[in-house]
């Protein structure tokens, strides 16, 4: 079974910090996709990384995948009170093409 | 501009009752799939469609049934329901279920409470 670890499970901090979140795998992936869900609503995509070392950035979310495909980082700039939320990320599984994804890591920043 | 529309969004149901989670999609997407969400354990896959008469298992199927009669609709049943299975589903559909970069579609989900 491919498992898709997230470290760290909670993270509160203030605004203005900076922080980064961990998804690791012993497993290889076609694609890693990270998602934001907000309490009350189901997740909605970020962004999609396919090819290993990989960087994209989305305003102050910088998104890393690994040479190897086995894992991924969120790194966020100066983070804000609306960055709050669940952060999920999800591996597509190489043999099977489903996505699996990991624990979530909830973020609370505060004012 | 509906995406994936969830009912009911909330649900209180005694031990050994059935019911049936709704699921629609107007985005003519192919794939659809049903997960649940637990505190600590992320998202699990229970069922899956890659398209109209076409279903399978994920992760955690037990206890649960799906059919998919139509490309929009994909109803999951609790056929006899347990406190397991007290969680908060979500649907979920997307264009393709094979394209590296098609992107999941989630509804607002369901919060069942087994009693």
């Amino acid at each position: 079974t491919q498992l898709l670890e997230q470290s760290p499970q909670f993270l509160s901090i203030q605004e203005g910090e900076n922080l980064t979140v961990y998804c690791n795998s012993s497993s290889v992936f076609s694609s890693l996709q990270w998602y934001r869900q907000e309490p009350g609503e189901g997740p909605v995509l970020l962004v999609t990384v396919v090819t290993g070392g990989e960087v994209k950035k989305l305003k102050r979310l910088t998104f890393q995948f690994g040479d190897a495909r086995k894992d991924s980082s969120l790194h966020i700039t100066a983070a804000q009170p609306g960055d709050t939320g669940l952060y999920l990320c999800a591996g597509r599984s190489s043999n099977t093409g489903k996505l699996i994804f990991g624990q979530g890591t909830t973020l609370q920043v505060k004012p | 501009n509906a995406g994936v529309t969830q009912t009911p969004k909330f649900q209180v149901l005694k031990t050994g009752q059935s019911m049936t989670l709704q699921c629609a999609q107007d985005m003519n997407h192919e794939y659809m799939s049903w997960y649940r969400q637990d505190p600590g354990m992320g998202l699990r896959l229970i069922h899956y469609s890659v398209g109209a008469g076409i279903t399978d298992q994920g992760e955690v199927p037990n206890g649960y049934n799906v059919s998919r009669s139509t490309t929009e609709d994909f109803p999951l049943r609790l056929l006899s329901a347990a406190p397991s299975q007290t969680s908060v589903y979500f649907c979920a559909s997307s264009y393709s279920f094979i394209t590296y970069n098609s992107p999941l579609h989630f509804g607002n989900g369901t919060r069942l409470t087994v009693t």
